[in-house]
C-alpha cells in the first residue's frame, strides 16, 4: 500500500461547479498535512496547510480526518483556472519529518 | 524576492558525462531536499540536507551525489549519468520540520 493515495481523475467539470478530492495515508502518527496546485511541467506551489479543526480559504476548503485517515479538499464555483493537478502531501513521522507526495489528482475545468 | 533557485532548466547529457545542477535558496532556510517526478510515481525525494555539512539519503538516492557547503546552495550532483535517470528534477527547502516545502522551479534532465 502507497503512504500517500489519491484518485488520478481526470476530473471534468464545469465552470462553477463544487468538487471534492480525498487522499488517504496509511501513517498514523503523521503530523502535517498539505494541499498543493501543479500546472503542467511546473513547480508544485503550496495551496493551502490543512489543521486538525479543518481550514478555510477563500474558495478553498480543507479537512482532515484523523480517525479515517484522509484528507479532501474541496472546490467551490471552480474557474477555468483551477485547472491542475493538485497534490496531498502528509509527513512521515521521524527525525526529518519527511513530506511524502501522492501522485496527484487532475482537475479539468471547461467552460 | 523569497525564492529558490535551479539551474539548468534543461538539460540534454550523454550517458557517463558527469553534471551538477545548481540549487540555491535566499530565505535563510535550513533544511534543503531534492526530489524527482516521474509520469503515475508522484515527488520522490532523493537527497535531504538539514544543516550546512548534514546531508541523507531518501527515497531514491542511487546514482546521485549531493553536498552543503553553504547554507543556501544545495546542488545535485550526478557522477556517470544513465538513460533512467531521465526525469523532472525539484530542489525545495524549508524553514522548519513543520514546515511547507517552497520549489524552484525545476530542471528537465535528458540522458540518451
Amino acid at each position: 500500500r502507497k503512504e500517500v493515495e489519491q484518485d488520478p481523475g481526470p476530473f471534468n467539470v464545469p465552470e462553477g461547479a463544487t468538487v471534492a478530492f480525498n487522499c488517504t495515508y496509511s501513517n498514523s502518527a503523521s503530523q502535517s498535512f498539505f494541499w498543493y496546485r501543479q500546472d503542467c511541467r511546473k513547480e508544485p506551489k503550496l495551496l493551502m496547510s490543512v489543521y486538525s479543526s479543518g481550514n478555510e480559504d477563500g474558495r478553498f476548503t480543507a479537512q482532515l480526518n484523523r480517525a479515517s485517515q484522509y484528507i479532501s479538499l474541496l472546490i467551490r464555483d471552480s474557474k477555468l483556472s483551477d485547472s491542475a493537478t493538485y497534490l496531498c502531501v502528509v509527513s512521515r513521522s521521524g527525525g526529518y519529518n519527511k513530506l511524502i507526495f501522492g501522485a496527484g489528482t487532475r482537475l479539468a475545468v471547461h467552460p | 524576492e523569497a525564492q529558490v533557485t535551479q539551474n539548468p532548466r534543461y538539460l540534454i547529457t550523454v550517458t557517463g558525462k558527469k553534471l551538477t545542477v545548481t540549487c540555491s535558496q535566499n530565505m535563510n532556510h535550513e533544511y534543503m531536499s531534492w526530489y524527482r517526478q516521474d509520469p503515475g510515481l508522484g515527488l520522490r525525494q532523493i537527497y535531504y540536507s538539514m544543516n550546512v555539512e548534514v546531508t541523507d539519503k531518501g527515497d531514491v538516492p542511487e546514482g546521485y551525489k549531493v553536498s552543503r557547503k553553504e547554507k543556501r546552495n544545495f546542488p545535485l550532483i550526478l557522477e556517470s549519468p544513465s538513460p533512467n535517470q531521465t526525469s523532472l528534477y525539484f530542489c525545495a527547502s524549508r524553514t522548519g520540520l513543520n514546515s511547507p516545502l517552497h520549489f524552484g522551479n525545476g530542471t528537465r534532465l535528458t540522458v540518451t
